[in-house]
């Protein structure tokens, strides 16, 4: 079964905008992962951040974790047409697996 | 670096048939890991090895599927007597596993599997 659940289901903005996903989840994890998936690249790993963290950058993703309230958000600024895609967040189980959500639709209309 | 690659891309099967998905992992990597994505939901962990050794299985995994890691480079995913609801895509991922440290997942591009 899945671990989390991300929110919305389905965004779509236009280019330039920022987008913001959510995350919750049910268990203690050690990290969490951010990764997109496209038809022409598969699915790519974006971001990790430990659960000792509270906030890290990657060019354009920020990413935030709250642990007490086992969520997370990714932060897509000044999006463009290429970043539409699936996103999806995964927590890193004791036993050495991901376990990941439902994804969220993303749509950057140009 | 060539990626992870998974062979073939697409399979068409009948309901009964066999089918066996091959995934070649990043050379380095030690550790190598099946997923199963059905349309609109998330990748679902099936098994990892670490090496050549199996060291997990989910529950989703049931008697009809295998894998193997024979010399620890790459897997083979068997499924006997499929079902149309084995239709999915079957994910491999590899990784660099080092003591104590987070690891990132490197995924190959899916086999598609339709079973009519």
């Amino acid at each position: 079964s899945q671990q989390g659940e991300e929110d919305p289901q389905a965004l779509s903005i236009q280019e330039g905008e920022n987008a913001t996903m959510n995350c919750s989840y049910k268990t203690s994890i050690n990290n969490l992962q951010w990764y997109r998936q496209n038809s022409g690249r598969g699915l790519v790993h974006l971001i990790l951040i430990r659960s000792n963290e509270r906030e890290k950058h990657s060019g354009r993703l920020r990413v935030t974790l709250d642990t007490s309230k086992k969520s997370s958000s990714l932060l897509i600024t000044a999006s463009r047409a290429a970043d539409t895609a699936s996103y999806f967040c995964a927590t890193w189980q004791y036993g050495n697996k991901l376990v990941f959500g439902a994804g969220t639709i993303l749509r950057v209309k140009s | 670096d060539t990626g992870v690659s998974q062979d073939p891309r697409h399979k068409i099967t009948k309901r009964g048939q066999n089918v066996t998905f091959r995934c070649d992992p990043i050379s380095e990597h030690n550790r190598l890991y099946w997923y199963r994505q059905t349309l609109g939901q998330g990748p679902e962990f099936l098994t990892y090895f670490q090496n050549e050794a199996q060291l997990e299985k989910s529950r989703l995994l049931s008697d009809r599927f295998s894998a193997e890691r024979p010399k620890g480079s790459f897997s083979t995913l068997e499924i006997q007597r499929t079902e149309q609801g084995d239709s999915a895509m079957y994910l491999c991922a590899s990784s660099l596993a080092l003591a104590g440290g987070p690891e990132t997942q490197y995924f190959g591009p899916g086999t598609r599997l339709l079973v009519l």
